[in-house]
């Protein structure tokens, strides 16, 4: 069954610096990913999403990830981050030919001044 | 834009009442979803549906069912509430395989 891990339960970083957050899938066919965010009292939005093709990724605020196939990853990555930031993000993964899709536990990120 | 309407934000339950989600989608999606979040457990899905009368379990569908009569309802019902169905409960959509879902805001559940 396809699974979704996000190893990183809570991350710190002072603003400003670099960030990666962590997802590794589990499907023996080519998934498809996504990268949600949620702040505080929020709905989840879409960062960015993989389905096919150039496997790095661009999405919204700054944030990308790639697709690495060999190691069934989907890593988040933002070069400088703002205090506004700070959410929790979920990785999903779903297949090509069902219509199930699946979050990972997710990861709160916290920034300090 | 597309909007996702889940009837209550807030609703509180007594344990073994027959509680019903509602959830509303104005784009005309194939697919729905129920989700229930939990601190600590992020998204797990309960069940989805891909069409008007479809639908399939997900990962954990134990003590709840669905219902979808038109293409822009899907109600999630708990038969017979319990206290550890009490969490945020979220509905999505999207338009087909691959797409982006769209979120409502949450239903916050408490059975007591």
């Amino acid at each position: 069954a396809q699974s979704v891990t996000q190893p990183d339960i809570h991350i710190t970083v002072s603003e400003g610096a670099s960030l990666e957050l962590r997802c590794n899938y589990s499907y023996g066919a080519t998934p498809y990913l996504f990268w949600y965010v949620q702040s505080p009292g929020q709905g989840l939005q879409l960062l960015l999403k993989y389905f096919s093709g150039d496997t790095l990724v661009q999405g919204i605020k700054g944030f990308e990830a790639e697709f690495k196939r060999s190691q069934s990853s989907f890593n988040l990555r933002k070069p400088s981050v703002h205090w506004s930031d700070a959410a929790e993000y979920f990785c999903a993964v779903g297949v090509h030919n069902t219509d199930k899709l699946i979050f990972g536990t997710g990861t709160r990120l916290q920034v300090f001044p | 834009d597309v909007k996702v309407t889940q009837s209550s934000r807030y609703l509180v339950k007594r344990t073994g009442e027959k509680v019903f989600l509602e959830c509303v989608q104005d784009m005309d999606h194939e697919n729905m979803f129920w989700y229930r979040q939990d601190p600590g457990l992020g998204l797990r899905l309960i069940y989805f549906s891909y069409d008007v009368k479809m639908k399939e379990k997900g990962d954990i569908p134990e003590g709840y069912s669905v219902s979808r009569e038109k293409k822009e309802r899907f109600s999630l019902i708990l038969e017979s509430a319990s206290t550890n169905q009490t969490s945020m409960y979220l509905c999505a959509s999207r338009d087909r395989v691959g797409e982006k879902l769209f979120f409502g805001s949450g239903t916050q559940l408490s059975v007591l």
